[in-house]
């Protein structure tokens, strides 16, 4: 079955410490692919996504995400992070079916960053 | 401006209780999603319109699921008979394109 998979569903770090959330999708034709975050009492926020072209990605608040076809990844990473940075964080395909996208969601990862 | 809006935001009903939950998407915006979020788990998807068309529900976990968007811009999703399984957040995203977009708060669904 289509899937996605974030490989890390609780991630604890203290500030400063660098982040990588791992994402992977099952999907073989074409996807677009996206990071979302949902803060503490807050809704669902776009990060950042993928459609074509330079396969790193930069979002908002010095997250990236860099896509490798190959290995059918797309993890997002920053390289220092801060405690507003506490939230879920969930990976995101959206695949071609029946001449729509449909989207698939992972499970999300829970980041708590310690003061 | 204005983003997506739902209601009720909160929603205890009884076993075999029918609910009617709403989705008031960015204005323009074309394409509406729903998804349901179970605890613990990411959203997933349930079906998806483009203006009043529904392109495809091949999400919705049954025929008691019911959703329509008669003219284009205000959404519901209609629950007949619930069921206890059926308690998960609800939620609706909507986007001036064919990819997911904006997310609404969600309404919570309890059934008892």
């Amino acid at each position: 079955a289509q899937s996605v998979s974030q490989h890390n569903h609780h991630v604890i770090l203290s500030e400063a410490a660098s982040l990588e959330l791992g994402c992977n999708y099952s999907y073989g034709g074409t996807v677009n692919l996206f990071w979302y975050v949902q803060y503490p009492g807050q809704h669902l926020q776009l990060l950042l996504k993928y459609f074509s072209g330079d396969p790193l990605v930069k979002g908002i608040k010095g997250f990236e995400a860099e896509f490798i076809k190959s290995k059918f990844s797309f993890n997002l990473r920053k390289p220092s992070v801060q405690w507003s940075d506490t939230a879920e964080y969930f990976c995101a395909v959206n695949h071609l079916s029946g001449g729509s996208y449909i989207p698939t969601f992972g499970r999300g990862t829970s980041l708590i960053v310690h003061p | 401006g204005a983003g997506v809006s739902q209601s009720p935001r909160y929603k205890v009903a009884k076993r075999g209780q029918d609910v009617a939950l709403r989705c008031d998407p960015i204005s323009g915006h074309v394409s509406l999603f729903w998804y349901q979020q179970a605890l613990g788990q990411g959203p997933e998807f349930l079906t998806y319109f483009q203006n009043e068309a529904q392109l495809d529900k091949s999400g919705l976990p049954s025929d008691r699921f019911f959703a329509e968007r008669p003219e284009g811009s205000v959404s519901t999703l209609k629950i007949q008979r619930t069921q206890q399984e059926d308690s998960a957040v609800y939620l609706c995203a909507s986007s001036p394109t064919e990819q997911s977009g904006s997310f609404g708060p969600g309404t919570r669904l309890l059934v008892l």
